[in-house]
């Protein structure tokens, strides 16, 4: 069971836009950033948004992040199939003495 | 460019010790978070861990108790090594370099897979 909750899975069409939930509690998104990595298959995880919706270089203008509460979505408008992959929110967790922890992941599926 | 290279065993056996090494390609260690993370086939992440340049460390705390998490800067290198491993231990193992501690993991590597069994 993840500390962050997503949804399993996600769909949508080309050109459509998209977003993925990432819930949480205040000792983790209420309190600090969220980040999302994108992962195609049989591929290591990649940095796709930072501290709650700042994009890396080379991240195209289509991702965009936000962050509300104790929750926080990923946006993905103008889908193509080549964003056709698992995506996972993540974020720092106070509590113990503290840790990274992450969201079970949404493999997005372009129809 | 910063370049990340996990090696080590690709076989354990049950009760034995994982120990992995992870190379960096980088101009320096300092002022980052050297980490690990697994994600068993099929399934999402977990963080393992981290190690500061300064030597000081943080792990997971279900995994504490089996975790070492250690730098070698002279090689520009930095090691796991996870006890009493068990078939859930099977997993792809990734190292990643975390910019603010708090799971900006901006740069990892390719990953490694680490399965166990007799």
């Amino acid at each position: 069971q993840s500390v962050l909750t997503q949804p399993p899975s996600a769909s949508g069409t080309p050109g459509q836009r998209v977003t993925i939930s990432c819930s949480g509690s205040s000792s983790n998104i209420g309190s600090n950033y969220v980040y999302w990595y994108q992962q195609l298959p049989g591929t290591a995880p990649k940095l796709l948004i930072c501290r709650n919706n700042q994009r890396p270089s080379g991240v195209p203008d289509r991702f965009s992040g936000s962050k509300s509460g104790t929750s926080a979505s990923l946006a993905i408008s103008g889908l193509r199939s080549e964003d056709e992959a698992a995506y996972y929110c993540a974020a720092w967790d106070d509590n113990l003495s503290g840790q990274v922890v992450f969201g079970g992941g949404t493999k997005l599926t372009v129809l | 460019q910063v370049q990340l290279q996990e090696s080590g065993p690709g076989l354990v056996k049950p009760s034995e010790t994982l120990s992995l090494t992870c190379t960096i390609s980088a101009d320096s260690f300092t002022n980052y978070y050297w980490s690990w993370i697994r994600q068993p086939p099929g399934k999402g992440l977990e963080w393992i861990g981290y190690i500061y340049y300064s030597g000081s460390t943080n792990y997971n705390p279900s995994l504490k108790s089996r975790v070492t998490i250690s730098l070698d800067t002279s090689k520009n290198q930095f090691s796991l090594k996870l006890s009493s491993v068990t078939a859930a231990d099977t997993a792809f193992y990734y190292c990643a370099r975390d910019k603010l501690k708090l799971g900006e993991l901006d740069y990892w590597g390719q990953g490694t897979l680490v399965t166990v069994s007799s």
